[in-house]
């Protein structure tokens, strides 16, 4: 079963115009970990947060992480063109075996 | 190294023949996992190996899927039988165990059952 839930399922924006996506996951984890997907291709790390830190900030990216709530967000400032992809939220799980769950995605598009 | 290597990248196949796929992981990774998705689904986790050892499979692999990881280097998976419902993307990832780390995905193997 998917750990995380994404929010929106699909978002499109123009080009400029900042995105976030938003992650809820349901079991305690270690970090959580954003990757990139472009169609039909394997997925990309973008960035990962511990869960004993709050924000982290990687280029245009900032990533928050409430544990609280367990939820995390993603925004991308300024986007591109080349940000069009899906975006996934992945939980390294503390129970049980230590892998990366994935959520089901949020696919953007960014218009020119 | 550059990065993680599946082949082939894609498979047509017809229903009930046996597939197998190949990954090929960053050599110093000493964690490999195989995961599916589907279209418009994100990755769903099927096994992993830490070394030659597959520590965890997924209730999803039923008996027709085994995959293998000799010498813990590269790993393989196969699926005997085929069902139309295998078709989907076949994802390797590997990654050097340590506590939080990113896993590093291959381009995956797309397989069309027929």
């Amino acid at each position: 079963s998917q750990q995380g839930e994404e929010d929106p399922q699909a978002l499109s924006i123009q080009e400029g115009e900042n995105a976030t996506m938003n992650c809820s996951y349901k079991t305690s984890i270690n970090n959580l970990q954003w990757y990139r997907q472009n169609s039909g291709r394997g997925l990309v790390h973008l960035i990962l947060i511990r869960s004993n830190e709050r924000e982290k900030h990687s280029g245009r990216l900032r990533v928050t992480l409430d544990t609280s709530k367990k939820s995390s967000s993603l925004l991308i400032t300024a986007s591109r063109a080349a940000d069009t992809a899906s975006y996934f939220c992945a939980t390294d799980v503390i129970q049980g075996a230590q892998k990366l769950v994935f959520g089901q995605g949020t696919r953007l598009t960014i218009n020119p | 190294d550059t990065g993680v290597s599946q082949n082939p990248r894609h498979k047509i196949t017809k229903r009930g023949q046996n597939v197998t796929f190949r990954c090929d992981p960053i050599s110093e990774h000493n964690r490999l996992y195989w995961y599916r998705q589907t279209l418009g689904q994100g990755p769903e986790f099927l096994t992993y190996f830490q070394n030659e050892a597959q520590l965890e499979k997924s209730r999803l692999l039923s008996d027709r899927f085994s995959a293998e990881r000799p010498k813990g280097s590269f790993s393989t998976l196969e699926i005997q039988r085929t069902e139309q419902g295998d078709s989907a993307m076949y994802l390797c990832a590997s990654s050097w165990r340590t506590e939080s780390t990113e896993a590093f995905f291959g381009q995956g193997t797309r397989l069309t059952v027929v």
